[in-house]
């Protein structure tokens, strides 16, 4: 059975760093890509970027490019969203997806994690 | 960056009823980059309809998706009490993804 488990909730202050994490497992994780995707309070979806762990090709939305850092280990089967300082206005939920080689000519993300609520307030 | 804009925001229906939701392509998209995905409250999204019009593994066949270039289309037949969602559709294009701004389809 795929399954994308991912951190638990974080309350943090402005301006700290927080690094939150994205777990595989039933699946190839090396194979996959994993995108990032931001909900913010009551609002919509945002993607925000996406990683291939097999060599951690990465790309990022403009929206996001130097806000967020992603990263994986393909050691440990776990993907990351990192931000070196935040701000309140962060304060959103962030789902990872797993989305499958582009090679294979479809585009979507079949599974998801449950979220990791972030809050930042002062 | 293409902009996906869904109607209506909100579609009020009774169960057994069939629903209609619009997504609009501000560039043409293709249609094998074209998904939908549903998100009850306190959920994450769930994969609904892949290349337009393919349904996931485990959806039920009242969920249908059609259309091309600028215009797509998630047809719900015969609404059931667990489809009262938000619906959003989402495209991949020069190497972004975007997302419509969701059509909430709510119990009347």
């Amino acid at each position: 059975e795929v399954q994308l488990v991912q951190s638990g909730a974080e309350v943090k202050k402005p301006g700290e760093s927080l690094k939150i994490s994205c777990k595989g497992s039933g699946y190839s994780f090396p194979s996959y890509w994993i995108g990032w995707v931001r909900q913010m309070p009551g609002k919509g979806l945002e993607w925000m970027g996406i990683i291939y762990p097999g060599d951690s090709d990465t790309r990022y939305s403009p929206s996001f490019q130097g806000q967020v850092t992603i990263s994986a280990d393909k050691s440990i089967s776990t993907a990351y969203l990192q931000w070196s300082s935040l701000q309140a206005s962060d304060t959103a939920i962030y789902y990872c997806a797993r989305h499958p080689p582009y090679s294979s000519g479809w585009v979507r993300f079949d599974f998801w994690g449950q979220g990791t609520l972030v809050t930042v307030s002062s | 960056e293409i902009v996906l804009t869904q109607s209506p925001g909100t579609l009020s229906l009774s169960p057994g009823e069939s629903a209609t939701l619009s997504c609009r392509a501000s560039q043409s998209v293709s249609s094998t980059y074209l998904a939908w995905y549903q998100q009850k409250p306190g959920q994450a999204p769930r994969l609904l309809i892949y290349g337009a019009s393919s349904r996931a593994t485990g959806i039920p066949d009242r969920f249908s998706g059609s259309g091309s270039g600028t215009d797509f289309t998630l047809t719900i037949s015969r609404l059931e009490p667990e489809d009262f969602a938000v619906y959003y559709c989402q495209q991949y294009g020069s190497s972004m993804y975007t997302f419509g701004q969701g059509t909430k389809v709510e119990i009347k």
